[in-house]
């Protein structure tokens, strides 16, 4: 059974860089036939996709965020990391990370449990 | 991009109810749709995926239907512990994209 733990900082000034991390457990990411992705939730709103990508290092991003996000994988640690440069009070949001698409073949989801990223200064 | 309209936007009902949310594809994608539900405070969980398959541990009285553009999520009987936010998620294409929510309240 696989979980997913996001960590970074929950406060990020204007201007900077947002860094994240999701550690998966309880498998590899390496041997999965999925991709790895990030989606958010500013307060009170909907869920918005920010991107995926493949152990391989293949990618995809949304194209409203395509110019600030980058996101790789680091297959030693078994994690994946999101980037989203030149934050606003508007990137302030639950971030998540889960696999993609929604479902392991077997009938399972996987998702994190969300870490609020305050963008303030 | 596919956008994922939703409706209704918000749904209020009563416990033993049977309600039905509607999602609307603006092109076609098959049948590669997902269901989430979302309480407060708490990480989206997937309902159904490949628009009617069941994920593992859904009651049965979670039900999706639909191809192409159209489908719609079922839920017969309300119990309390259904009324959370609803959406819809396409993953035909990139980006994958989300429908705006339809909040199920208790009437």
């Amino acid at each position: 059974q696989l979980q997913l733990q996001e960590s970074g900082p929950g406060l990020v000034k204007p201007s900077e860089t947002l860094s994240l991390t999701c550690t998966v457990s309880g498998g590899s990411i390496s041997s999965s036939s999925y991709y790895w992705g990030w989606i958010r939730q500013p307060p009170g709103k909907g869920l918005e996709w920010i991107g995926s990508i493949y152990y391989s290092g293949s990618t995809y991003y949304n194209p409203s965020l395509k110019s600030r996000v980058t996101i790789s994988v680091d297959t030693s640690k078994n994690q994946f990391s999101l980037k989203l440069s030149s934050v606003t009070a508007a990137d302030t949001a639950v971030y998540y990370c889960a696999i993609e698409p929604p479902t392991d073949g077997s009938g399972n989801d996987y998702w994190g449990q969300g870490t609020l990223v305050t963008v303030s200064s | 991009d596919i956008q994922m309209t939703q409706s209704p936007s918000s749904l209020s009902a009563s416990v033993g109810d049977r309600v039905t949310i509607t999602c609307r594809a603006s092109q076609g994608i098959s049948n590669y749709l997902a269901w989430f539900q979302q309480k407060p405070g708490k990480a989206p969980k997937s309902l159904i995926y490949a628009a009617s398959s069941l994920q593992s541990g859904v009651p049965s009285k979670f039900s999706g239907s639909g191809s192409g553009t159209d489908f719609t999520l079922t839920i017969s009987s309300l119990q309390p512990e259904d009324f959370a936010t609803y959406y819809c998620q396409q993953y035909n294409s990139y980006p994958v994209t989300f429908g705006q929510g339809t909040k199920l309240e208790i009437k």
